[in-house]
């Protein structure tokens, strides 16, 4: 069964610090889908990476950087001199052909970001 | 540019009421969702539909029904609510052309139950 792990409930860094989040997931299919999500406290959910399984390539958007080991089934996700409106619950998801390609959202990391 | 739009925003209701929620798509999408969201649960699959027409159970179907009946359009029902059902409940939205192509969101629904 497919599973998706984000073991930090909660991190507060301060402001300027990097920060990683970690994302652990288990699934039996060989194509699936990884995704993260931000979520600020305005509530609403805001689309930020999607990766392949095929693709291991680490990327790079701005302070954002994302790193895809399928050998530790792990896809965690940096960010580099944090600021006050990094301040999110962040969502990492991952979606299978085998589940009809629907997600499974792991139960999110609350960064506080603390000027 | 709406994208995904849920009505209403908030409600609150009594034990045994009913209520729907609407949700709009205007990206001509073919797979639509709706999630409930609890704390420290992350968002939990609810119903699911892959066309006009069609509708599936997800994770946490009891007590919920659906249903398309338009393509932009998916409608959560609950028929007698109850405590447990309060949740801040969101819809998305994904095209069907491709695989793995990301969900969009609407802004969420916050329903409390008496």
């Amino acid at each position: 069964a497919q599973k998706v792990t984000q073991a930090q409930t909660e991190i507060s860094v301060v402001e300027k610090e990097d920060v990683t989040l970690d994302c652990v997931y288990e699934t039996r299919d060989t194509t699936y889908y990884l995704f993260w999500y931000k979520q600020p406290p305005s509530g609403e959910l805001v689309f930020l990476i999607r990766r392949n399984s095929f693709d291991e390539q680490n990327e790079i958007s701005g302070r954002y950087s994302w790193n895809f080991q399928k050998s530790t089934s792990s896809f965690n996700f940096t960010i580099t001199a944090s600021q006050v409106v990094d301040s999110a619950v962040y969502f990492c998801a991952l979606s299978e052909d085998s589940y009809g390609q629907n997600f499974v959202f792991g139960p999110g990391t609350r960064l506080s970001v603390l000027p | 540019n709406a994208g995904v739009t849920q009505t209403p925003k908030f409600r609150v209701l009594k034990t045994g009421q009913s209520m729907t929620l609407l949700c709009a798509q205007d990206m001509n999408h073919e797979y639509m969702y709706w999630y409930r969201q609890d704390p420290g649960m992350g968002l939990r699959l609810i119903h699911y539909s892959v066309g006009e027409g069609t509708t599936a159970k997800g994770e946490v179907p009891d007590g919920y029904n659906v249903s398309r009946l338009k393509k932009q359009n998916f409608l959560l029902g609950l028929e007698s609510a109850a405590p447990s059902q309060t949740s801040v409940y969101f819809c998305a939205s994904r095209t069907g052309t491709g695989r793995g192509q990301p969900q969009h969101f609407g802004d969420g629904t916050r329903l409390s139950i008496l």
